[in-house]
């Protein structure tokens, strides 16, 4: 079985600062990948970052780097140089091979301070 | 490349009336998945679709809950009756199909918000 766990319900961060979203992971499977996606208020998912499990490096898009622990089963996500309009929740996933089952976290919603 | 495609976008209905949601997904997605938000919570994989068959409906409950995609794009999602207990969000995402071992992203629709009354 899979599962994620957000321990950070809600987050503050001054605009222009970094912040790191928490995300530990628990699945059965040798293979598998970690997402994280934005959803602002108008309620859409919006793909962030991928990493997989055998990825030796850890991957960034732009702004967003995800910091991919495997042996502490953690992949939280950092965001740099926040802006306000990343103001929004913030969902961590993982997925097994193939993609066929992919079990979301809780979410962490951030607050961007101007 | 248009996204995926939901409609409607909001719904209220009175209790142990019928409702459904339309999705069209992503132009050579394969994939499609209907999720449903309850306010608060991450997305919970309802049923998944590889071209037109039906591959994962654990989550789905059958009694009063039904899918379809015909002809392997367009999909619909069915409730009869509503319960009060079905107002949440219903997403629809798609994503490239099983081709290989890659694990690749889903692509999310803006969601239908349905409130129960």
């Amino acid at each position: 079985a899979q599962k994620i766990t957000q321990t950070q319900p809600g987050m503050f961060v001054q605009e222009k600062e970094a912040v790191t979203l928490d995300c530990t992971y628990d699945t059965s499977d040798p293979s598998y990948g970690l997402f994280w996606y934005k959803q602002p208020s108008s309620g859409e998912m919006i793909f962030l970052i991928y990493q997989g499990s055998y990825d030796q490096q850890n991957a960034t898009e732009g702004r967003y780097s995800l910091n991919f622990q495997k042996a502490r089963k953690s992949a939280n996500l950092v965001i740099s140089a926040s802006q306000l309009g990343d103001s929004a929740m913030y969902f961590c996933a993982v997925s097994n091979t193939g993609g066929f089952k992919t079990i979301f976290g809780a979410g962490t919603r951030l607050f961007v301070k101007a | 490349e248009a996204g995926v495609v939901q409609s409607p976008r909001y719904k209220i209905i009175e209790k142990k009336q019928p409702v459904a949601f339309w999705c069209n997904p992503i132009s050579g997605h394969n994939t499609l998945y209907w999720y449903r938000q309850n306010l608060g919570q991450g997305p919970e994989l309802l049923i998944r679709y590889e071209n037109e068959e039906a591959v994962d409906d654990s989550q789905l409950p059958k009694d009063r809950f039904s899918a379809e995609r015909l002809k392997g794009v367009d999909s619909t999602l069915k409730i009869q009756p509503a319960e009060l207990g079905d107002s949440a969000v219903y997403l629809c995402a798609s994503s490239y199909g099983q081709a290989s071992l890659k694990i690749y992203e889903q692509y999310f629709g803006p969601g239908t918000r349905l409130t129960v009354t």
